[in-house]
């Protein structure tokens, strides 16, 4: 089967770290990819893992342990308009299809 | 344009209708995708083409929906005979290839209202 979880909801302080955690269990993987999303709007590409470690991208950074089928997202230095949900996925190997988790909805306060 | 483009924006339509989903993929993109997404939740895997080819077909849920890419550019989502459980954003993404690292670029959406 093929299952990815990620928190539902998160809340943080301006200026703030936060982690927004992603395991997974897929029947193939070539790849986690994190998308941030605003409400009505398109998922937006925020990063990319293949190998496991650290890949960093300005204020956001993603990390990868295939073995232990877990990611990270870490946003630094937080911003009001970093609000938005934040959508982890492991493409298939095979289609290269996307699985999504439930997405994670951070909401950032003053 | 420079992103991936989707019409109309918002669809109403009575149960038992047919709609037809557009969506323009970003220029010279070869892979495009069809994602269905409820409300709170992530997108759910439709379709997939890789130019005109329809390689995958395994996340429609019934034999109601239909997509094409007949030039391998423009694509349609068709949906025969609505219901209501049909209501939910319809994503378009499209990809340059789908190796390595090229990230798929989503549409705004369709969002598909049946009353």
């Amino acid at each position: 089967g093929q299952n990815i979880d990620q928190p539902t909801e998160m809340t943080a302080t301006e200026g703030a770290i936060v982690q927004i955690n992603c395991t997974y269990q897929t029947s193939g993987f070539n790849g986690l990819f994190w998308y941030q999303q605003h409400a009505g709007e398109a998922p937006t590409f925020l990063s990319y893992n293949v190998l496991d470690g650290l890949e960093e991208k300005g204020r956001f950074s993603s990390f990868l342990s295939r073995s232990k089928g877990y990611s990270y997202l870490l946003l630094k230095e937080l911003q009001m308009k970093d609000s938005a949900s934040y959508l982890c996925a492991v493409r298939s190997p095979n289609t290269d299809k996307l699985i999504f988790g439930t997405g994670t909805r951070l909401q950032v306060f003053p | 344009g420079a992103g991936v483009s989707q019409s109309p924006r918002y669809k109403v339509a009575k149960r038992g209708q047919d709609v037809a989903l557009r969506c323009d993929p970003i220029s010279g993109h070869v892979s495009l995708f069809w994602y269905q997404q409820a409300l709170g939740q992530g997108p759910e895997f439709l379709t997939y083409f890789q130019n005109e080819a329809q390689l995958d077909k395994s996340g429609l849920p019934s034999d109601r929906f239909f997509a094409e890419r007949p030039e391998g550019s423009v694509s349609t989502l068709k949906i025969q005979r609505t219901q209501q459980e049909d209501s939910a954003v319809y994503l378009c993404a499209s990809s340059l290839e789908t190796t390595n690292n090229q990230p798929q670029h989503f549409g705004d959406g369709t969002r598909l209202s049946i009353l």
